[in-house]
């Protein structure tokens, strides 16, 4: 069965920290990951990686994508309390999103 | 903004009824996909259409069904509501199947 797994499941930092957020995922017919920041309802975009090793970069937020081991990270530098937020990571295969749990970060002033 | 609207914001109803949720996809999307979001869970894939045709399906039972419009807006019909189906429905649209999916606002309904 498909299955995308998030961790951790929650963080709590200080504004300035860097995080790591960490996405493992088992999909069939496999073709991209995707990255979404939920704040309150929608999920925003926020990457879309479908080749290894190629890091994407959007301001302070970066992701890159290991299709061998099979897992993607996101990386938020200098956070800001606008950061706070759950953050959804999806695996996509032929016609779906299969979503991890996502992780809840919380930045602190 | 990603201008996927979907109507309406919030909905109450009780065991048994109808309900009916609508979304409107990104001027030139020709994909909307639908999902499921229980409390503090990722999204479930319910299903998609592509050029008002379904394009695939998931692990949801026959009373929730849909439909695509030529517009390429599309609705989300859930028969005889049971308490769980209580969740916020997200409706997702792209260009065209495998491409980014953008969502909307969602629908939080509630079932009494």
């Amino acid at each position: 069965e498909d299955k995308v797994v998030q961790s951790p499941l929650s963080l709590v930092v200080h504004e300035g920290d860097t995080v790591t957020l960490n996405c493992s995922y088992e999909v069939t017919n496999f073709r991209s990951l995707l990255w979404y920041k939920q704040e309150k309802k929608a999920p925003t975009f926020l990457f879309m990686l479908t080749s290894s090793g190629i890091e994407k970069k959007s301001g302070r937020l970066s992701s890159i994508l290991d299709k061998k081991e099979l897992f993607s990270i996101l990386n938020i530098t200098a956070t800001q309390t606008g950061d706070s937020a759950i953050y959804l990571c999806a695996g996509y295969n032929t016609d779906k999103l299969i979503f991890g749990t996502g992780t809840r970060l919380q930045v602190f002033p | 903004e990603t201008g996927v609207t979907q109507s309406p914001t919030h909905l109450i109803k009780t065991r048994g009824q109808q309900v009916t949720l609508r979304c409107s996809s990104q001027s030139g999307h020709n994909t909307v996909s639908w999902y499921q979001q229980a409390l503090g869970q990722g999204p479930q894939f319910i299903f998609q259409y592509y050029r008002e045709e379904e394009n695939g399906r998931g692990n949801f039972p026959p009373r929730f069904s849909g439909l695509q419009f030529p517009n390429y807006s599309s609705e989300l019909n859930v028969n005889a509501l049971e308490l769980d189906d209580s969740a916020l429905y997200l409706c997702a649209s792209s260009l065209s199947a495998p491409d980014t999916q953008y969502f909307g606002p969602g629908t939080r309904l509630t079932v009494l």
